[in-house]
């Protein structure tokens, strides 16, 4: 089967740093995505890696370890509008189709002033 | 700028209706996708489209079906609605070129079924 984990909730408190781990079994794999929803809202792209390292966007990193089936989302300087949920996903090929993508059940991050 | 709209934000049917969802998307994507969102269970991907009239199931496609007459729009079709379809249905589109596969979602509809 194919599947992703990632722990349910994270809280931190403002100008904190935290991680989000995702790790994740599948039968093809060809990148690791990580999206935010805040709540009531649609879920926004954050980042994307599909070699191994770390790949940073202002105060977002991501970073991927293939080797391990393994990657994390890392928050620095937190504010509280970073409080949401935030999405792992794989993309994945499905017959003739790419681009499909398999999402994680989501990080719920809660952040505290 | 992208844009990705669903036809209702807000949706109460009576089981046994017959229910569509209706996505728009102005990016000219070759890909849409539909989910059901509920908590604790994340997103899952219903059906996908990958070109006009083409469709694909997804991973609970049971209960539901689609239509892609025109490359922006996909419409999700409850045939008869039940109860245990109360959720939220985001769709998404992306777009074959490139390299991320980002998906470009809408603001999701809350159905509920009565």
């Amino acid at each position: 089967g194919q599947s992703l984990e990632q722990p349910s909730e994270v809280t931190a408190v403002e100008g904190a740093i935290v991680q989000i781990n995702c790790t994740y079994q599948t039968s093809g794999f060809y990148g690791l995505s990580w999206y935010q929803q805040h709540d009531g809202g649609a879920p926004t792209f954050l980042s994307y890696n599909a070699l191994d390292g770390l790949e940073e966007t202002g105060r977002f990193s991501s970073f991927l370890s293939r080797s391990d089936s393994y990657g994390y989302l890392l928050l620095q300087e937190l504010q509280m509008k970073d409080s949401a949920s935030y999405f792992c996903a794989v993309r994945d090929r499905y017959g003739g189709a790419t681009n499909k993508l398999i999402f994680g059940t989501g990080t719920l991050l809660a952040v505290q002033p | 700028d992208v844009k990705v709209t669903q036809s209702s934000r807000y949706l109460v049917k009576r089981t046994g209706e017959k229910v569509f969802l209706e996505c728009v998307q102005d990016m000219d994507h070759e890909n849409m996708f539909w989910y059901r969102q509920d908590p604790g269970l994340g997103l899952r991907l219903i059906y996908f489209s990958y070109d006009v009239k083409m469709k694909e199931k997804g991973d609970i496609p049971e209960g539901y079906s689609v239509s892609r007459e025109k490359k922006e729009r996909f419409s999700l079709i409850l045939e008869s609605a039940s109860t245990n379809q109360t959720s939220m249905y985001l769709c998404a589109s992306s777009s074959t070129s490139g390299h991320t596969d980002t998906q470009y979602f809408g603001p999701g509809t809350r159905l509920t079924v009565l």
